[in-house]
């Protein structure tokens, strides 16, 4: 099976500008979380998805914001980019049936965002 | 919310040595923890996981530990090997509801040959 994958790789932005980034889960898994990793950091929560339903929410401000579509893929979108925006973000993939028993989470290899 | 630490921030051994990385966590409704292994420029993967129904958990040289009751848990890697050298978190998950991951912040092993 193809493992999480994400797009773009890279991006360079400007302050101010929109972003949105792209996840496709592995096949068979119908949750999707996204982490924003500050270089030197562990990766901390922003949405967690399953079933198009938003499920989980961290800490962070209004201006991000996130959708899953009928093929369980996501997008993560981000509006008025700041300078402090600039990480690696991270689309994590889980089987999660909502039974209440926590499957594993499958990272994919992240969008580097440059916010200048 | 869940708050994990994790220690050392980095970690120097010689190739067949061990290493121990150790992680505590706040809230005590966490029942899930996992632990990533993170190569430069690379994805988190996951190398190991332990549920709060188990105390020990091991996978050739790697196992993982869990004290309930102290609310740490530990990564011990035995016979470590160049390939070991990466950034390692731990992580904490709590059920039901909030099925996110709360990371530690990182212990970068440098296994020297």
């Amino acid at each position: 099976d193809a493992g999480v994958t994400q797009s773009p790789t890279h991006l360079i932005k400007t302050r101010g500008q929109q972003v949105t980034l792209r996840c496709s889960p592995i096949s068979g898994h119908k949750s999707v979380s996204w982490y924003q990793q500050v270089l030197g950091q562990g990766p901390q929560f922003i949405f967690q998805y399953y079933e198009k339903e938003e499920r989980g929410r961290g800490n962070f401000p209004d201006r991000f914001s996130a959708r899953q579509f009928p093929n369980y893929s996501s997008e993560l979108n981000v509006n008025a980019l700041l300078l402090g925006d600039s990480a690696l973000y991270l689309c994590a993939s889980s089987k999660h049936t909502g039974t209440g028993v926590v499957y594993e989470q499958y990272f994919g290899p992240g969008t580097r965002l440059t916010v200048t | 919310g869940e708050n994990v630490e994790q220690h050392p921030s980095t970690l120097s051994v010689q190739e067949g040595d061990s290493a121990v990385i150790k992680c505590t966590y706040s809230d005590s409704a966490s029942n899930y923890f996992p632990w990533y292994k993170q190569e430069l420029g690379k994805r988190p993967q996951l190398i190991i996981d332990i549920r709060s129904n188990v105390g020990e958990k091991k996978d050739q040289r790697i196992a993982v530990t869990l004290n309930k009751t102290a609310k740490h848990f530990s990564l011990h890697i035995t016979e470590t090997q160049p390939e070991d050298s990466a950034v390692y978190f731990c992580a904490a998950s709590t059920l039901p509801g909030r099925r996110a991951l709360t990371f530690g912040s990182g212990t970068r092993l440098q296994v020297q040959p």
